[in-house]
């Protein structure tokens, strides 16, 4: 079974701190994403890497960079923490670079920014 | 701009029946068309997908009608079950491009 985990399931950081959240997918999966849930919003692709370090922004990319070293590992940045960033952030990986391929996710990680 | 539109936003169905959660989505160029399904606390999950170029495609009590013209998918899940309680994501992509909808919450009442 692929198995993605994300560092945190939940987080309290502070207007102006600087944030990392990351994932690790077991699969020697090709991509990652990172995506955020919001209520009324859905999911929201903020980037994905279809190799290590590689990078392609999504739909909102803006205040958010990441950081892909290793193949199984995907990192979100938070470089300014801000209030409007508060959310449930989830990491998916799938096989290859197959917009087709199906799109594992991990639990998710709760961010409060206050 | 929503490039998925999704509804209803929530849904409440008895034990047995039939849920219906609708999409549309405008750019034609998209190529792909899943469904995922999430339980609270948990990510996201596959629950079926349908391409393009068929109208329709059944696994178990799950099936998905796509009208290509109207640019319209739909979920149908059939003798709906109380684990089936979940919100539900649609969701289209094409080449380095991915939306998903806005979620319909589903309650199945015993």
């Amino acid at each position: 079974d692929v198995k993605v985990t994300q560092s945190s399931r939940y987080l309290v950081k502070r207007t102006g701190e600087k944030v990392f959240l990351e994932c690790v997918q077991d699969m020697d999966h090709e991509n990652m994403f990172w995506y955020r849930q919001d209520p009324g919003l859905g999911l929201r692709l903020i980037y994905f890497s279809y190799d290590v370090k590689m990078k392609e922004k999504g739909d909102i990319p803006e205040g958010y960079s990441v950081s892909r070293e290793k193949k199984e590992r995907f990192s979100l940045i938070l470089e300014s923490a801000s209030t409007n960033q508060t959310s449930m952030y989830l990491c998916a990986s799938s096989r290859n670079r197959d917009h087709r391929e199906t799109q594992y996710f991990g639990p998710g990680t709760r961010l409060l920014v206050l | 701009q929503q490039q998925v539109k999704q509804s209803p936003q929530s849904l409440i169905v008895q034990k047995g029946g039939i849920s219906i959660i609708n999409c549309a989505y405008e750019n034609t160029a998209f190529d792909y068309f899943p469904w995922y399904q999430q339980f609270p606390g948990k990510g996201p999950a596959l629950l079926i997908a349908i391409r393009p170029d068929v109208s329709e495609k059944k696994e178990g009590r799950f099936t998905i009608s796509f009208n290509k013209s109207a640019k319209q998918f739909s979920l149908h899940i059939m003798d709906s079950q109380p684990g089936d309680s979940a919100t539900y994501f649609c969701a289209a992509s094409r080449v380095n491009q991915f939306y998903f909808g806005t979620g319909t919450s589903l309650t199945v009442i015993p």
